[in-house]
């Protein structure tokens, strides 16, 4: 089956430091990959996405490539700010046999002090 | 980009009762759309999808006669916790297919006392 895998967090960076949150996934077919994130209290959000291989994602600073050769879809961002502090989930959409299958990593938390 | 809503945000209530949530794509039509609960600290566990003019596909392990999802329209889906325990106390969260892109709400954060 489809599974998703991040690294487990918390991540806690410094405000301004670089960042990278690993992503890899296993699928039977051909999937859309997905960077989701939730604020406290809140529903989720989609940061990014890419649809197949080589594509890369990016939004309001972060950034995600999907490497088939790899299975993986890392997210990044140059430059991190306390707003950004969060749960990152990755997730990917598999179409195989008609059907839709969305699959969620764990999620990992990101904490960013000033 | 594409808005999902859901209501109400937040309820409380006594065991034994009915709650239903709603959840509503405003800009889009999506003929499938996905109710999710979530644990603190934990990922989303996809309880059902909802698909418009039939019957929900129900996860395993999740109880359909508990859960009860209506898809009466291309923007509307709602989510029924029946009788509902304090064990049912949880944040759930819909979301609304458009293209390959789940849409989110907001969730619904549930309190049975």
């Amino acid at each position: 089956g489809n599974s998703v895998t991040q690294m487990e967090g918390p991540v806690t960076l410094s405000e301004e430091a670089f960042l990278t949150i690993n992503c890899t996934y296993t699928a039977t077919g051909y999937p859309s990959l997905f960077w989701y994130v939730q604020y406290p209290g809140e529903g989720l959000q989609l940061l990014l996405k890419a649809t197949k291989a080589d594509d890369k994602g990016s939004n309001k600073g972060f950034e995600a490539t999907y490497r088939k050769e790899t299975t993986s879809f890392h997210l990044e961002k140059g430059s991190v700010q306390v707003s950004d502090s969060a749960v990152y989930f990755c997730a990917l959409s598999d179409r195989t046999g008609g059907s839709y299958i969305p699959t969620f990593g764990r999620g990992t938390s990101l904490i960013v002090h000033p | 980009g594409a808005v999902v809503s859901q209501h109400p945000s937040w309820v409380i209530c006594k065991s034994g009762t009915s709650v239903k949530i709603e959840c509503r794509s405003l800009d889009f039509q999506a003929t499938t759309m996905f109710w999710y609960r979530q644990f603190p600290k934990q990922s989303l566990m996809l309880m059902a999808t909802s698909n418009e003019g039939s019957k929900a596909t129900y996860e395993q392990g999740v109880e359909k006669d508990k859960f009860l999802i209506n898809h009466a329209s291309l923007t509307l889906s709602t989510l029924t916790v029946t009788s509902a325990h304090p064990e049912d106390s949880s944040f759930y969260i819909c979301s609304a297919k458009n293209g390959e892109t789940q849409y989110f709400g907001p969730g619904t954060r549930l309190l049975v006392l």
